[in-house]
């Protein structure tokens, strides 16, 4: 059964700094990798997808990588700002989905930027 | 494009009432997920619909959940009876498959389910 993990549960940053998330699983065998931004009380947002195929995407100052091999993923935010406060999840398209969208969460990661 | 809605936003209910949830998927796409999001267990997916025909339901906790999925701009799921502990938000989401992923899986803002 797949298995996503993700430390920190949570993480308080000064505005400016530089920061990874991380992101595990336990079979490697998965379509694709997702991460996702959820704000208080919202629906998540997609920030990134990765191909099975692929090592990294990038979009803006948000850069995700993928090792299948070892099961992690790693959400890179560069220069942290105060509106990127919020829950970070990342999920995973479980073996045997095929290209159905079916995806597997882990807990997330709370980020707190501090002005 | 209005993105998925759903309905209600928020909804307080009596132990042992039924509940409808409903779901509007973005037009065009082909597949439609139900997940619930509670504190202790984090998003779950329940079920999920391609091309209106559910393919996966070993999500859905017991027989009071049910979802169906009558054409291809609507789908409900509904709790009967209702317990407390089926509180939680419950989010719909769509995407289009293939899937090639980024914008095209798109969640609702979710429903937050109140037993009491």
């Amino acid at each position: 059964k797949q298995e996503v993990t993700q430390i920190p549960a949570a993480l308080s940053v000064p505005e400016g700094e530089n920061l990874v998330l991380n992101c595990s699983f336990t079979d490697s065998a998965i379509y694709n990798l997702q991460w996702f931004r959820q704000d208080p009380g919202k629906g998540l947002t997609s920030l990134l997808l990765i191909q099975s195929s692929q090592r990294e995407q990038t979009s803006g100052r948000l850069n995700a990588s993928l090792d299948k091999s070892s099961g992690r993923s790693t959400l890179y935010i560069a220069a942290s700002q105060p509106g990127d406060s919020a829950t970070y999840l990342c999920a995973v398209s479980p073996p045997g989905s095929g290209n159905t969208g079916k995806l597997i969460f882990g807990q997330g990661t709370t980020l707190q930027v501090k002005p | 494009d209005a993105g998925v809605i759903q309905s209600p936003r928020h909804e307080v209910t009596e132990m042992g009432q039924e509940v409808t949830l409903r779901c509007k998927p973005i037009s065009g796409h082909n597949s439609l997920f139900w997940y619930r999001q509670t504190m202790m267990r984090g998003l779950e997916l329940l079920i999920y619909f391609n091309n209106n025909v559910p393919i996966d339901d070993s999500g859905m906790p017991e027989d009071r959940f049910s979802a169906k999925m009558p054409n291809a701009s609507f789908s409900t799921l509904k709790i009967q009876p209702s317990e407390p502990r089926d509180s939680a938000v419950y989010f719909c989401a769509s995407s289009l498959n293939p899937f090639t992923g980024g914008p095209g899986y798109t969640f609702g803002s979710g429903t937050r389910l109140t037993v009491v």
